[in-house]
């Protein structure tokens, strides 16, 4: 099963981009990356997915090596209400749709 | 308004006493998953469905049983609950296929085993 590492924190000033990297150096081919994020207690938010290209949406961009092995998720303009848990997950390949979250990164936005 | 309605939000048994903790979504997805969330170790998967009368078993599944008879509703049985099932439960779903549709989470019910 291709796993992931996210570092364990970051911290991040108010208005300025918060880059959170995250390895899957064993990803396969057709697995997407994903991106989740958790704020207090409340159920996980999707953020964006990717396979092989670079994406943006409303809520962030996402940057994948062109080998794969990592990935970083950009929040271009972090608020204080940006401060969560993101988690960086693959979906496990073969033909089943578990998908495996890890402990994440917690980012801290501060003023 | 589309959602994932979990009830309840909050639960307090004891242990051996058989509970349910009810899951709908009103999204028409054919896929639907339990995760559990204790402290220092993420989220972890119990049991997902890929549709109707399709169950299967996530990362840690002892101690827990399922059902899909209806697309809508996943309920999370646990015909005995012990002390180590105490955590935060979140339900979700989403469309099915092996393509990469979002998860779309309830608000998660808080479980205490006495």
């Amino acid at each position: 099963d291709a796993k992931t590492t996210q570092p364990p924190s970051m911290d991040c000033a108010e208005g300025r981009a918060a880059n959170l990297p995250c390895n899957h150096s064993t990803i396969s081919g057709n697995e997407y990356v994903y991106w989740y994020r958790q704020i207090h207690s409340q159920g996980p938010q999707y953020i964006i997915h990717g396979l092989k290209n670079n994406e943006t949406n409303e809520m962030a961009s996402l940057i994948i090596t062109e080998d794969r092995k990592s990935s970083t998720l950009i929040l271009p303009h972090a608020t204080l209400r940006d401060t969560a848990v993101y988690y960086c997950i693959v979906r496990v390949p073969y033909n089943t749709d578990k998908l495996i979250f890890g402990t994440g990164t917690r980012l801290q936005v501060f003023p | 308004e589309a959602q994932v309605t979990q009830n309840p939000r909050y639960l307090i048994t004891v242990t051996g006493k058989k509970l349910t903790v009810t899951c709908s979504q009103n999204m028409n997805h054919e896929y639907m998953s339990w995760y559990r969330q204790d402290p220092g170790l993420g989220l972890r998967q119990i049991y997902y469905s890929m549709n109707v009368e399709v169950t299967d078993k996530g990362d840690v599944p002892e101690g827990y049983k399922v059902s899909r008879k209806e697309k809508r509703n996943f309920p999370l049985i646990l015909e005995s609950p012990s002390p180590n099932q105490t955590s935060l439960y979140f339900c979700a779903s989403k469309t099915g296929g092996l393509s990469n549709e979002k998860l779309f989470f309830g608000s998660g019910t808080q479980l205490s085993v006495l």
